[in-house]
C-alpha cells in the first residue's frame, strides 16, 4: 500500500523559499504522476502543480511561476519549492498520487499524505 | 472564490439521506469526470468517489455520485455520525492550459 509523508521546515520567513519533500513508500514513484495541493487554515483546497516521473510538469498559473516541483527517482521522492513567500502562502501542504487512467483530465488523487503545516512569518 | 460551487453547509439526522451539489461549467464538470473527497476533522482529504460515480475499495455503498450536464452530486444514505466531515468536489478544467479546480467544500453536520 502506497504511503506518502511530507517533510520540511514548518516556519519560513517572508520573501524566502518554502521547501518540502514528499517521500513515497510502499510503491515506486515511477508508477504515476504526483501532485502538490495546499489548504490555507479554515479554507478550501488549491492545486499547486503536478509532475510525471519522467520530469514533465504542469503548474497552477495563479502562483505566477513561483512554484517548482521536482522528482528524485533514486530516493522515491518529489519536492516542492515555492519562492518569495508571503503570509498568504501559510497553509497545510499535501502531496498526493495522481492516478491517471489514460489522460490527466480523467485522473483522481489517491492516496494523500498527512500534510505539512507551513507558516510564513518573520 | 472557488471555480466549482458547493453549498457551504449541509445537515441531517442519523439514518437520513443527504445530497451535496457541485456546480461547474462546460469546460470543467460538463467535459470531465468529477471526483469527491472526504476530509474528516483534523485529517487529510481521502478519495470518496472517482470518475463521477465509482467508489474505491473500502468506501461504503451508502456513498454515491452522479452527474448531469454541468452539475454533479454526492449522496450519502443512512447517515452516520462518523460521516460528519468536509466534502470537496474536484474536476479538470479545460480552460487556458488546463487546470485542476475544486469546490469550496461542504461541511456536513450530523444532528
Amino acid at each position: 500500500q502506497v504511503h506518502l509523508q511530507e517533510s520540511g521546515p514548518r516556519l519560513v520567513k517572508p520573501s524566502e523559499t518554502l521547501s518540502l519533500t514528499c517521500t513515497v513508500s510502499g510503491g515506486s514513484i515511477t508508477s504515476s504522476y504526483w501532485i502538490w495541493i495546499r489548504q490555507p487554515p479554515g479554507k478550501g483546497l488549491e492545486w499547486i502543480g503536478y509532475i510525471h516521473y519522467s520530469g514533465s510538469t504542469h503548474y497552477n498559473t495563479s502562483l505566477k511561476s513561483r512554484a517548482t516541483v521536482l522528482v528524485d527517482t533514486s530516493k522515491n521522492q518529489i519536492s516542492l519549492r515555492l519562492r518569495a513567500v508571503t503570509a498568504a502562502d501559510t497553509a497545510m501542504y499535501y502531496c498526493a498520487r495522481m492516478i491517471v487512467p489514460g489522460a490527466v483530465r480523467r485522473a483522481w488523487f489517491d492516496p494523500w499524505g498527512q500534510g505539512a503545516l507551513v507558516t510564513v512569518s518573520s | 472564490q472557488s471555480v466549482l460551487t458547493q453549498p457551504p453547509s449541509a445537515s441531517g439526522t442519523p439514518g437520513q439521506r443527504v445530497t451535496i451539489s457541485c456546480s461547474g461549467s462546460s469546460s470543467s464538470v460538463g467535459s470531465n469526470v468529477v471526483n469527491w473527497y472526504q476530509q474528516l476533522p483534523g485529517a487529510a482529504p481521502k478519495l470518496l468517489i472517482y470518475n463521477d460515480n465509482q467508489r474505491p475499495s473500502g468506501v461504503p455503498d451508502r456513498f454515491s455520485g452522479s452527474k448531469s450536464g454541468t452539475s454533479a452530486s454526492l449522496a450519502i444514505g443512512g447517515l452516520q455520525s462518523e460521516d460528519e466531515a468536509d466534502y470537496y468536489c474536484a474536476a479538470w478544467d479545460d480552460s487556458l492550459d488546463g487546470l485542476w479546480v475544486f469546490g469550496g467544500g461542504t461541511k456536513l453536520t450530523v444532528l
